[in-house]
């Protein structure tokens, strides 16, 4: 059973549109992280939330974890070919034994095209 | 600082073969894993350490063995190589609850 939904799989967009992705369950999480990943590199952190309704921002990228704590958004504004790669969100899940173990989602793929 | 270093980035293994694939960190983090990501499947992990001497298993341990000898190294052992074990190989270090830093990866290929 996959903990973690992200939404849409795949997305492919235009240089300048915006975007949002999501990242759901039906748990609670004490914490959220989302990452990008490159072809052929290891996933690297963007933030982390831990918040519920905390909202960071990282330059064209905004991340918002919900009140409930059980979902979290990453809009991109502008979206550049740069922006293009795998975004996983993955969650530390409350009341776990050993919460250092994350919980991962499958990704949404994204594509800018020029 | 180098971060979470890998050796060796690519590895060609004939089924049967065993083989140890390399993991280093130079910023002290206590907590360090081991994950394979195969298509469809994202990331599974298959071993993980609080601390040095202490190990534990994962979601997919069989078929790998892992030590921790220091804070710095955990390396990853293929004891009888399994086409089913053909994946990418990823090992990450964090602080407690932390954010993982992974490593550049280990593309292996059983066949």
């Amino acid at each position: 059973t996959q903990l973690l939904e992200q939404s849409p799989q795949f997305l492919s967009i235009q240089e300048g549109e915006n975007l949002t992705v999501y990242c759901n369950s039906s748990s609670v999480f004490s914490s959220l992280q989302w990452y990008r990943q490159e072809p052929g590199e290891g996933p690297v952190l963007l933030v982390t939330v831990v918040t519920g309704g905390e909202v960071k921002k990282l330059k064209r990228l905004t991340f918002q974890f919900g009140d409930a704590r059980k979902d979290s958004s990453l809009h991109i504004t502008a979206a550049q070919p740069g922006d293009t790669g795998l975004y996983l969100c993955a969650g530390h899940y409350k009341n776990a034994g050993n919460n250092r173990k994350l919980i991962w989602g499958l990704g949404t793929s994204l594509a800018v095209n020029p | 600082n180098a971060g979470v270093t890998q050796t060796p980035k690519f590895q060609v293994l004939k089924t049967g073969q065993s083989m140890t694939l390399q993991c280093a960190q130079d910023m002290n983090h206590e907590y360090m894993s081991w994950y394979r990501q195969d298509p469809g499947m994202g990331l599974r992990l298959i071993h993980y350490s609080v601390g040095a001497g202490i190990t534990d298993q994962g979601e997919v341990p069989n078929g790998y063995n892992v030590s921790r000898s220091t804070t710095e190294d955990f390396p990853l052992r293929l004891l009888s190589a399994a086409p089913s074990q053909t994946s990418v190989y990823f090992c990450a270090s964090s602080y407690w609850a932390g954010g993982h830093f992974f490593g550049p990866g280990t593309r292996l290929t059983v066949l």
